[in-house]
């Protein structure tokens, strides 16, 4: 079946660094990808659409020169949480478009902490 | 995008069918319905997708009445394992019909 592979797994960082977060497509090629943030018992909240070849699409109120997206391949899109700060501490989950099967597949999350 | 209105708990036991409605008043023409699973700090993952009447299969069942404004997923002889967020969502089939915008979802606690 359809994965979607994202790496790490966790992350702890300091204050003002930047983490790069991976989202792979591993048996699918994926022009659209998709970055939500959840906070602890929170739905997930979607912040941008990532496109292969073009700039992502945030939503309103994302900030887009802290939340850089990259999809420069059909199975790889990247998420740059540049000088993070604590309340950027949260579970960031990818998620690919498989358009010729149902529903979309998504990762299992990245837990980012910020100290 | 069509808003999605669903119980934010429900509580069930080990055996028993569990039954999830999703309100979707202004569900679209080409949108369909989706439901996914989420466990703790991992990935939602899908369960089930119909358009219209009833889809069935290996884990669930979709019930969708003929104005499509709600949706019910039957879930058959829970286990504790089953313990998780339910989401139910409307929207295109494929990127090129629209994103995925998460409701609140519904906490499923199945006890022993």
């Amino acid at each position: 079946g359809a994965v979607v592979s994202q790496h790490p797994s966790w992350v702890i960082c300091k204050s003002g660094t930047s983490v790069k977060i991976e989202c792979r497509s591993l048996d699918f090629q994926a022009t659209t990808m998709f970055w939500y943030r959840q906070f602890p018992k929170q739905s997930l909240m979607l912040m941008a659409t990532s496109n292969e070849g073009s700039k992502a699409t945030y939503e309103q109120g994302v900030e887009k020169d802290k939340f850089l997206i990259n999809h420069a391949s059909l199975t790889l899109s990247t998420l740059t949480v540049t000088s993070a700060h604590p309340e950027d501490s949260s579970f960031y989950i990818c998620s690919a478009d498989r358009t010729s099967h149902y529903g979309y597949t998504f990762g299992s999350g990245t837990r980012l902490t910020v100290v | 995008l069509a808003k999605t209105t669903q119980p934010i708990s429900m509580d069930s036991y080990e055996g028993q069918e569990v039954n999830i409605t999703c309100s979707h008043n202004n569900i679209a023409t080409n949108d369909y319905i989706t439901w996914y699973q989420q466990f703790p700090s991992q990935g939602p993952r899908f369960i089930i997708q119909g358009y219209k009447t009833k889809v069935t299969n290996e884990v669930a069942s979709l019930f969708i009445p003929a104005d499509r404004k709600s949706s019910t997923l039957s879930l058959p002889r829970v286990s504790l394992s089953d313990t998780a967020v339910y989401y139910c969502l409307v929207g295109g089939r494929s990127s090129n019909t629209g994103k995925l915008i998460f409701g609140q979802g519904t906490t499923l606690q199945v006890k022993p």
